[in-house]
């Protein structure tokens, strides 16, 4: 079993939706990264969480320490999402990532 | 550009060339990571530094592999006698204890061993 767990694998939607990815960990952790890859392999940190909520623009990211999960929510989202979203958390001095969250977001 | 660089971007060889790849963080960043992609699956942790003293190193991770940072700013990533399994996307992120702890990565060394 992974030490960090994404859910769904793949994700659709259509322009405009409500969208959710969530990410479930086994170990204790320091904080709990959101992380934005798009074709080509750039990564783009989004979040930095370690209790609560944190929201920037469209995203949207809690963390619930007691329950290890965390969830990203985009809302209204745009075509211009589409992209793997990959939830890592800090573990000692480093991170441990999900295999991620491909999302692709249709006009 | 989030300020972390990496040389070269792409890089095909033979099996059993040594290749090398270099990152250079964020100048005011005293830990440095190496992480491994491969197709579909999430990055995988290699090794870091804080300053230039190698902290930990994956036991997954062949005598193959050497990292260095010798004077705590720029490091680079040896791969000894490649093998087609190292084919792969080498990521290289660095980050500011101090402060705010974000990571910042750079694009990323492509590695295709034919």
């Amino acid at each position: 079993k992974n030490e960090v767990e994404q859910s769904p694998q793949n994700l659709t939607a259509q322009e405009g939706e409500f969208i959710t990815i969530n990410c479930s960990y086994s170990v204790g952790i320091s904080a709990l990264h959101w992380l934005q890859q798009h074709p080509g392999g750039g990564i783009v940190s989004l979040f930095m969480l370690s209790s609560g909520k944190k929201k920037h623009g469209r995203l949207i990211a809690t963390i619930n320490i007691q329950e290890k999960h965390s969830s990203l929510h985009i809302t209204a989202s745009h075509p211009r999402d589409s992209a793997v979203y990959i939830c890592a958390v800090r573990y000692t001095d480093k991170l441990i990532f999900g295999t991620g969250t491909r999302l692709q977001v249709f006009p | 550009d989030t300020g972390v660089s990496q040389n070269p971007r792409h890089k095909i060889t033979k099996r059993g060339q040594n290749v090398t790849f270099r990152c250079d963080p964020i100048s005011e960043h005293n830990r440095l990571y190496w992480y491994r992609q491969t197709l579909g699956q999430g990055p995988e942790f290699l090794t870091y530094f804080q300053n230039e003293a190698q902290l930990e190193k994956s036991r997954l991770l062949s005598d193959r592999f050497s990292a260095e940072r010798p004077k705590g700013s720029f490091s680079t990533l040896e791969i000894q006698r490649t093998e087609q399994g190292d084919s792969a996307m080498y990521l290289c992120a660095s980050r500011d204890r101090v402060n705010t702890g974000e990571l910042f990565f750079g694009e990323g060394s492509r590695l295709t061993v034919l």
